[in-house]
């Protein structure tokens, strides 16, 4: 592990359930973020943390909501999702937000919506 | 915002060959360029990184070389061994972290 913890690591949904994927650092960093990762396509910013606070929305939809309860943990609430949503979820934390850091990366949520 | 073109796409060498892959990006305040090794199933890792004021940086058997001037910046990776097989991102940071599209380096033994 190195140090920024995923769960779940697979999830399947139906289009009307909600759920939540969880994403947990103790690196001590103050910078968390969630990032899309389809299948030929960049790695896509969804949110962006900083001190729990939200400093980016990515133009991301509705169905997406995150939450930020402290520097440690962040969660990513889906609800009616479409099937298009199927990705790798990743969380990743940083020292800061300052464009000098590179991101830890957790393992990722395999998300499939059926 | 920021955009990165990566390239090629998919990369195959022989062992013991040399690989490059190749980045462009728009924004000009960009000074900070990582990359990334994603192995099959698991989590990108970050295998090096340059600051633009460097334009040149070698850990082992890979280096990174910045072009600022151009907007490009490249991997090299020497002596390729099949456990370097994996999908290779580049990263330009300026804003914000945008990532390229990868690059499947595909090492044959």
């Amino acid at each position: 592990e190195t140090g920024v913890t995923q769960t779940p690591r697979h999830l399947v949904m139906g289009m009307t359930n909600k759920k939540s994927l969880k994403c947990e650092q103790h690196l001590g960093h103050n910078a968390m973020y969630w990032y899309k990762q389809s299948a030929k396509k960049p790695l896509e910013l969804m949110f962006v943390y900083n001190f729990k606070e939200q400093t980016e929305n990515n133009s991301v939809p509705s169905r997406f909501s995150p939450e930020c309860p402290n520097s440690s943990h962040l969660f990513l609430h889906l609800h009616t999702l479409q099937p298009e949503d199927s990705a790798l979820y990743l969380c990743a934390s940083s020292p800061a937000l300052s464009m000098n850091y590179g991101y830890t990366f957790g393992s990722g949520t395999r998300l499939t919506v059926v | 915002g920021e955009n990165v073109e990566q390239h090629p796409s998919t990369l195959s060498v022989q062992e013991g060959d040399s690989a490059v892959i190749k980045c462009t990006y728009s924004d000009s305040a960009s000074n900070y360029f990582p990359w990334y090794k994603q192995e099959l199933g698991k989590r990108p890792q970050l295998i090096i990184d340059i600051r633009s004021n460097v334009g040149e940086k070698k850990d082992q058997r890979i280096a990174v070389t910045l072009n600022k001037t151009a907007k490009h910046f490249s991997l090299h990776i020497t002596e390729t061994q099949p456990e370097d097989s994996a999908v290779y991102f580049c990263a330009a940071s300026g804003n914000d972290m945008r990532f390229g599209a990868g690059t499947r380096l595909t090492v044959k033994p």
